[in-house]
């Protein structure tokens, strides 16, 4: 099973900050949370991950609780083009084991 | 440029034959995935492989087989096996860093 929970589904405006929960209340000490989104019928692309402290890329931020057992991915200013599937996952960065996906939130931007 | 590159983009099969998807990466990458996504649906792990020649069985194993006899190279056979094989494959590759770099994808339909 997943080890992360997050809504199926999303609306956000054109222009305003997109915020995608995710729970990973189990999430262990050594494990990194990512994040990935999939638009339509493409393999899905790596936005960003963190350990514990907010990261922040060109493409989003992350906010991580100081528990660890949440987090959210901001897309600061949505466009259409940011409709996908995006996906949080968890796990430990240096160990090539079982990934697991859970069904992601699908994030629709209306103009 | 460096990455994944899955083929045959689409295909097609009569019941009862074996096809098999190629994976190719040229990331240098020691760890390789194959998921499965059906339609609305998130990605179920298939198989994955940490190192060349040693693969384990993911979630929904039963009818596929894979190999893993170069590091560049993971094919994934789906056999007679499979019931409901049409869906849309996906194989990835993880960085050092624990980022997973996904393929383009191939669709399979079962005539």
């Amino acid at each position: 099973d997943a080890k992360t929970t997050q809504p199926p589904s999303m609306d956000c405006a054109e222009g305003r900050a997109a915020n995608l929960p995710c729970n990973h209340s189990t999430i262990s000490g050594n494990e990194y949370v990512y994040w990935y989104r999939q638009i339509h019928s493409q393999g899905p692309q790596y936005i960003i991950h963190g350990l514990k402290n907010n990261e922040t890329n060109e493409m989003a931020s992350l906010i991580i609780t100081e528990d660890r057992k949440s987090s959210t991915l901001i897309l600061p200013h949505a466009t259409l083009r940011d409709t996908a599937v995006y996906y949080c996952i968890v796990r430990v960065r240096n160990r090539d084991d079982k990934i697991i996906f859970g069904k992601g939130t699908r994030l629709h931007i209306l103009p | 440029d460096g990455g994944i590159t899955q083929s045959p983009k689409y295909l097609f099969r009569k019941e009862g034959q074996n096809v098999t998807l190629s994976c190719e990466q040229n990331l240098n990458h020691d760890a390789m995935y194959w998921y499965r996504q059906d339609p609305g649906q998130g990605l179920r792990l298939i198989y994955y492989s940490q190192i060349v020649n040693d693969f384990q069985k993911g979630d929904i194993a039963e009818g596929y087989s894979v190999s893993r006899e170069k590091k560049e190279s993971f094919p994934l056979t789906v056999t007679s096996a499979q019931k409901n094989p049409t869906a849309f494959y996906l194989c990835a590759s993880s960085s050092y860093t624990g980022e997973l770099f996904f393929g383009e994808g191939s669709r399979l339909t079962v005539l």
